[in-house]
């Protein structure tokens, strides 16, 4: 699976939008972009994923530029429970395959 | 949605026992469970996968008679530290992958501290 780059630590105020890049310049053509995050204490938790498209769940949106080296997460509307680490992830789509976690940004969502 | 259940959330135990942890898929079939453990302000390291009716495939430079994974049922998997000692304290997560879904399901992870 391709690495991937995160800023360690980011801040953001309550209520902006929070954007979190993520480098993946040596992603291969059939692996996608996944987001989790883990809430201090818990179990990570899955956020979004995408191959080429922008998506846009929920909870996040997703932009992955058209070359594909690099992404960015986007909540739009940060809370305080926003407050976590959020790692991105670069692997094949597959049901059995690992799940290998890079250090993840830590970020601060502030009052 | 898929929900994994693990038990305990914390634990305490003396140096040289064992202590299992449990894992278990409450809706959902999961023939592929993941152990990860992760060390205070540190990442997940994934340790082995668990697949149902075999041996469990640990990742390099894990102990597997230390960290004995069964995985005897497609809803179950146990991670039993045996003969624990204080720098086998950490925060033990597994997960499991959830067919209907991208992304794999995680439990809430255990404590353990070893005294």
């Amino acid at each position: 699976d391709a690495k991937t780059t995160q800023p360690p630590s980011m801040d953001c105020a309550e209520g902006r939008a929070a954007n979190l890049p993520c480098n993946h310049s040596t992603i291969s053509g059939n692996e996608y972009v996944y987001w989790y995050r883990q809430i201090h204490s818990q179990g990570p938790q899955y956020i979004i994923h995408g191959l080429k498209n922008n998506e846009t769940n929920e909870m996040a949106s997703l932009i992955i530029t058209e070359d594909r080296k690099s992404s960015t997460l986007i909540l739009p509307h940060a809370t305080l429970r926003d407050t976590a680490v959020y790692y991105c992830i670069v692997r094949v789509r597959s049901n059995t395959g690992k799940l290998i976690f890079g250090q993840g940004t830590t970020l601060q969502v502030k009052p | 949605g898929a929900v994994v259940s693990q038990h305990p959330s914390r634990v305490i135990c003396k140096s040289g026992t064992s202590v299992k942890i449990e894992c278990r898929s409450l809706d959902f079939q999961a023939t592929t469970m993941f152990w990860y453990r992760q060390f205070p302000k540190k990442s997940l390291m994934l340790m082995a996968t668990s697949n149902e009716g075999s041996k469990a495939t640990y990742e390099q430079g894990v102990e597997k008679d230390k960290f004995l994974i069964n995985h005897a049922s497609l809803t179950l998997s146990t991670l039993t530290v045996t003969s624990a000692h204080p720098e086998d304290s950490s925060f033990y997560i597994c997960s499991a992958v959830y067919r209907g879904e991208d992304g794999y399901t995680f439990g809430s992870g255990t404590r353990l501290t070893v005294v």
